[in-house]
C-alpha cells in the first residue's frame, strides 16, 4: 500500500470548515483513499473513502485531485466533537487487503 | 444494530497471568481484525480472519499471543504468559462482505502489573 504524508496537528475554530490535507504521491491507479477517525478512547472510525472522484456523505466531503497525488477532508461545520486524530490511509479494495494506520493529524476545534 | 462488543473493557492482571480478550463481530460481516494501540507504536494490526480464517498473523508480536476465531460470531485474542509490555488498548473490527470499511468495537484496556 501506498505511503501517506499527514500534518502531525492542526486546529480549526468552531462553526468554520476543517480542511485536513493527505499527501499520497505513490498511489497506484487501483488503490482506494480512506479517511478514518480516533476520538479520545474510543475505536477508530470510519468516515468516507473515494477511488478519483469527488466524494461526500453526511460526515465529510473528499476532494481527491487530478493526479491522485493528494487529497483534502473537509468536515464543513466543525464542531468540539469532532476534535480526534485523523487517518489518511490508501489501499487497494480488496478483502485480502488490510489497513496500516499512519500517525494521523491531531485536530483540535476550539470554542 | 448493536456494533463490535469486546469483552471485558478494562483488564488488570499480574505479569505471567493468561489473559484472555474477546470479540463479537457485526453479524453478517465476514471479516474480523485485532489490533492493538499504544502511545510508543500507535495502531497496530495484530492479525486477522476471512470467513473465520486466519490470513495474516504476521503482526503477531511472538507466541505468547494467539488468536482463534471458533465461529462468525466470536473470537479471541490470548496472551500466554502477560508480560507488562503487553499492556495498550486492544481493539477489533469487522468488515462486511460487500464493503471494504472497518467497523471497531470501543477496545479493551490491558494493564499488565
Amino acid at each position: 500500500d501506498a505511503k501517506t504524508t499527514q500534518p502531525p496537528s492542526m486546529d480549526c475554530a468552531e462553526g468554520r470548515a476543517a480542511n485536513l490535507p493527505c499527501n499520497h504521491s505513490t498511489i497506484s491507479g487501483n488503490e482506494y483513499v480512506y479517511w478514518y477517525r480516533q476520538i479520545h478512547s474510543q475505536g477508530p472510525q470510519y468516515i468516507i473513502h473515494g477511488l478519483k472522484n469527488n466524494e461526500t456523505n453526511e460526515m465529510a466531503s473528499l476532494i481527491i485531485t487530478e493526479d491522485r497525488k493528494s487529497s483534502t477532508l473537509i468536515l464543513p461545520h466543525a464542531t468540539l466533537r469532532d476534535t480526534a486524530v485523523y487517518y489518511c490511509i490508501v489501499r487497494v479494495a480488496s478483502s485480502a487487503s488490510k489497513i496500516i494506520f499512519g500517525s494521523g493529524t491531531r485536530l483540535s476545534i476550539r470554542p | 444494530d448493536a456494533g463490535v462488543i469486546q469483552s471485558p473493557r478494562h483488564e488488570v492482571t499480574e505479569m505471567g497471568q493468561e489473559v484472555t480478550l474477546r470479540c463479537k463481530p457485526i453479524s453478517g460481516h465476514n471479516s474480523l481484525f485485532w489490533y492493538r494501540q499504544t502511545m510508543m507504536r500507535g495502531l497496530e494490526l495484530l492479525i486477522y480472519f476471512n470467513n473465520n480464517v486466519p490470513i495474516d498473523d504476521s503482526g503477531m508480536p511472538e507466541d505468547r499471543f494467539s488468536a482463534k476465531m471458533p465461529n462468525a460470531s466470536f473470537s479471541t485474542l490470548k496472551i500466554q504468559p502477560s508480560e507488562p509490555r503487553d499492556s495498550a488498548v486492544y481493539f477489533c473490527a469487522s468488515r462486511p462482505t460487500s464493503g471494504y470499511e472497518q467497523y471497531f468495537g470501543p477496545g479493551t484496556r490491558l494493564t499488565v502489573t
